[in-house]
């Protein structure tokens, strides 16, 4: 199925670092989301957009709603150990009828934070 | 946020045997909840979307008669992987949408079919 493009795919950071990480899409969202998930667990819900130019912070996370509704970017600040696992982003049109709330994933960037 | 469950949260099981994993939303209702297949190192691959009351919608390429999902309320889907083999052995993750179309997600399982 569509995927969005999702970058880096995966980076190596040292402790204490400033992370970016940013997905395109050839379409446009309605919401962009963006998940962490951690080996042989489901993904955590981090930050929710649901409007075009929304800026969004949680703790350390800022994420933003690109204003062509065809890109976000996730940042974290500061990063620590346990930042470590794979961040995924994910768009949804609601389009209605059996397209409803469905999610088209990035293929995932994979953060390694060193101490 | 809201909690979504999964159980089992690993089973092995016998070629030819059918397996029932349970998805759960604890604290809200979902009247639309997803399933989802995970190979190692790869992204979420999208099977079927199970809405209460009505027929899973299943995505191209997934077998409905394989794989039965039935969502008898608005906080229970259960997902079947009938007559299991081998390349059925998968990590299995379901969500539950939230409002409008925020999914969370549960905490997976581990199907090993040997």
């Amino acid at each position: 199925g569509q995927q969005l493009n999702q970058s880096p795919q995966s980076m190596f950071i040292q402790e204490g670092e400033d992370v970016s990480m940013n997905c395109t899409s050839s379409s446009i969202f309605n919401t962009w989301l963006w998940y962490k998930q951690d080996p042989g667990e489901g993904p955590v819900l981090l930050i929710a957009l649901y409007k075009a130019g929304e800026l969004t912070s949680n703790g350390r996370l800022t994420a933003q709603f690109g204003i062509t509704r065809k890109d976000s970017f996730l940042n974290i600040s500061a990063s620590i150990p346990s930042d470590v696992g794979i961040y995924f982003c994910a768009g949804s049109l609601n389009a209605g009828g059996t397209s409803y709330g469905k999610l088209t994933f990035g293929q995932g960037t994979i953060l390694t934070v060193h101490p | 946020g809201a909690v979504v469950s999964q159980h089992p949260s690993w089973v092995i099981c016998k070629s030819g045997t059918s397996v029932k994993i349970e998805c759960r939303s604890l604290d809200f209702q979902a009247t639309t909840m997803f399933w989802y297949r995970q190979f190692p190192k790869q992204s979420l691959m999208l099977m079927a979307t199970s809405n209460e009351g009505s027929k899973a919608t299943y995505e191209q390429g997934v077998e409905k008669d394989k794989f039965l999902i039935n969502h008898a309320s608005l906080t229970l889907s259960t997902l079947t992987v009938t007559s299991a083999h081998p390349e059925d052995s998968s990590f299995y993750i379901c969500s539950a949408v939230q409002g409008v179309n925020t999914q969370y997600f549960g905490p997976g399982t581990r199907l090993t079919v040997l």
